[in-house]
């Protein structure tokens, strides 16, 4: 069973058009939540870091929410350089550990 | 300045062969680690290492052996290489595994083609 999982895998937006990306885990013991962005061809770009249920973080157009259960990425009023894979990732535990992402959704977004 | 640096940043060989990549950070964190992304971009830890010590080391092929020659540079060596190894190759560095804040930040990556 995943542990982390994002949904939708894809989402085609038009230029404006605010939605939300949604990533559900079933870790014990979450140490942080973390989301990035990927361009094509490059690497994962570190977004948001969220430790606690209730905690918003906001940055441009994007803000991250987490509860117990997921957490979501809502865009407001995207713009076509907001295109991108996001991906979400769990820390659990504590001492040795590192990140298990999900699969990332993909998101295209319509001038 | 690049916080995390790898080359090469393509690499096309023939099955069989053995090779190397190369990782450096200058963000002075401890911890450097090895992901593997694969065709349907799925992200996965290989390896972790925290000043210089092994300290994850997830169900990879024994073909694979990371060495840190000090904290700031993590490459990885592949021998015989085979076809299922095609795939882009991320290096990333944290402060300290002991630390609560353990943001990771990525490289830009090494795309591996075995032919």
């Amino acid at each position: 069973e995943d542990q982390v999982t994002q949904s939708p895998e894809a989402l085609r937006l038009q230029e404006g058009e605010s939605s939300s990306l949604n990533c559900s885990y079933t870790v014990s013991g979450l140490r942080g939540l973390f989301w990035y962005r990927q361009d094509p061809g490059k690497g994962p770009e570190f977004l948001f870091t969220l430790y606690s249920a209730g905690e918003e973080k906001e940055k441009e157009r994007l803000k991250a929410t987490l509860t117990k259960k997921e957490s979501f990425l809502h865009i407001t009023a995207p713009k076509p350089e907001d295109s991108a894979t996001y991906l979400c990732a769990v820390q659990e535990g504590s001492g040795y550990s590192t990140l298990t992402f999900g699969k990332g959704t993909m998101l295209l977004v319509s001038p | 300045d690049t916080a995390v640096s790898q080359t090469p940043k393509y690499l096309v060989t023939q099955m069989g062969n053995d090779k190397s990549i190369k990782c450096e950070q200058n963000l002075g964190h401890d911890t450097m680690y090895w992901y593997k992304q694969d065709s349907k971009k799925f992200l996965k830890i290989m390896f972790s290492y925290n000043n210089k010590e092994l300290i994850i080391n997830e169900t990879v092929p024994n073909r694979f052996s990371p060495k840190s020659p000090d904290k700031a540079h993590l490459n990885l060596h592949i021998n015989s290489l085979e076809l299922g190894d095609s795939a882009v190759y991320f290096c990333a560095s944290s402060q300290g595994v002991q630390r609560v804040q353990e943001t990771q930040y990525f490289g830009p990556g090494t795309r591996l083609l075995v032919l």
